[in-house]
C-alpha cells in the first residue's frame, strides 16, 4: 500500500524549533519529488516546500523562506522539514505529499498525501 | 488573500450540476501553467481529483471534470451526490512567487 506517515509535530513556544519527519512506503521513493503543505485551523491549503528526488533543488513558500529547511534521505525513504524561529502563524496541520514527477518544479501534482502532523506555536 | 480566487461556497440539490471557478492571473494560469484540483472531505487529507487541467486519476468518477481558459479554470460536478460534500481547492504555479499556489477553497454543500 502506498503510504506517507508524518510525525514530529507538537506544541512549542514562539521562537522555537521543530523537525517534522515523513516516512514513505509502498513505492520507489527516489523516483519522486516530495512536498510539504500546511493547513492552518479552519483555513485553506498553503504550499510550504518542495524537494527534488535527489535533493538537487529545493523551494519554499514566501512565508517560510529563510526559516524552514527541507531535506530527504532516500536510503530511509524519508523527507524532513526543519522549522525554526516559529511564530503563532505557523500553527497548522503539516501534510507531506508525493509529487508524481522526480522534479517538483515540473509538476506540483500531489498524488499521495499523508494524514498530517499538527504543530501548535503558543506561549 | 489567495493568488487564485475561488468562491467560498456553492450548493446544489442531489443530481444537479455545480461548477467551481478558479481565477488567477498572468503570472500563473494565464501563463499556461497547469491547474490541479483537490477534494478534501471533513477531517481527512486532500485527495487529487483533477490534474493537468482536465485529467482524472484512476478511480475518480467521470462526474468530475476540469477545464481551463485564459486566466481561469473550472471544476464541474454533475449528478451531485451527498458524499460530494467537501472542500475543493485549485492549485497552480506562480512565476512571480516561484512556487505553487492554492486557491482559498470552495465548500460544496448538497442540499
Amino acid at each position: 500500500e502506498v503510504q506517507l506517515v508524518e510525525s514530529g509535530g507538537g506544541s512549542i513556544q514562539p521562537g522555537g524549533s521543530l523537525t517534522l519527519s515523513c516516512v514513505a512506503s509502498g513505492f520507489a521513493f527516489d523516483d519522486h519529488a516530495m512536498h510539504w503543505v500546511r493547513q492552518r485551523p479552519g483555513k485553506g491549503l498553503e504550499w510550504v516546500s518542495g524537494i527534488t528526488w535527489n535533493s538537487g533543488k529545493v523551494g519554499y513558500g514566501d512565508s517560510v523562506k529563510d526559516r524552514f529547511i527541507v531535506s530527504r534521505e532516500n536510503a530511509k525513504n524519508s523527507v524532513y522539514l526543519r522549522l525554526s524561529r516559529l511564530e503563532p502563524a505557523d500553527t497548522a496541520l503539516y501534510y507531506c505529499a508525493r509529487d508524481s514527477e522526480p522534479n517538483y518544479y515540473d509538476s506540483y501534482k500531489l498524488d499521495v498525501w499523508g494524514r498530517g502532523t499538527p504543530v501548535t506555536v503558543s506561549s | 488573500q489567495s493568488v487564485l480566487t475561488q468562491p467560498p461556497s456553492v450548493s446544489g440539490a442531489p443530481g444537479q450540476r455545480v461548477t467551481i471557478s478558479c481565477t488567477g492571473g498572468d503570472s500563473n494560469i494565464g501563463l499556461g501553467y497547469d491547474v490541479h484540483w483537490y477534494q478534501q472531505r471533513p477531517g481527512t487529507a486532500p485527495k487529487l481529483l483533477i490534474f493537468g487541467n482536465k485529467n482524472r486519476p484512476s478511480g475518480v468518477p467521470d462526474r468530475f471534470s476540469g477545464s481551463k481558459s485564459g486566466t481561469s479554470a473550472s471544476l464541474a460536478i454533475t449528478g451531485l451526490r451527498a458524499d460530494d460534500e467537501a472542500d475543493y481547492y485549485c492549485q497552480s504555479y506562480d512565476i512571480l512567487l516561484s512556487g505553487s499556489v492554492f486557491g482559498g477553497g470552495t465548500k460544496v454543500t448538497v442540499l
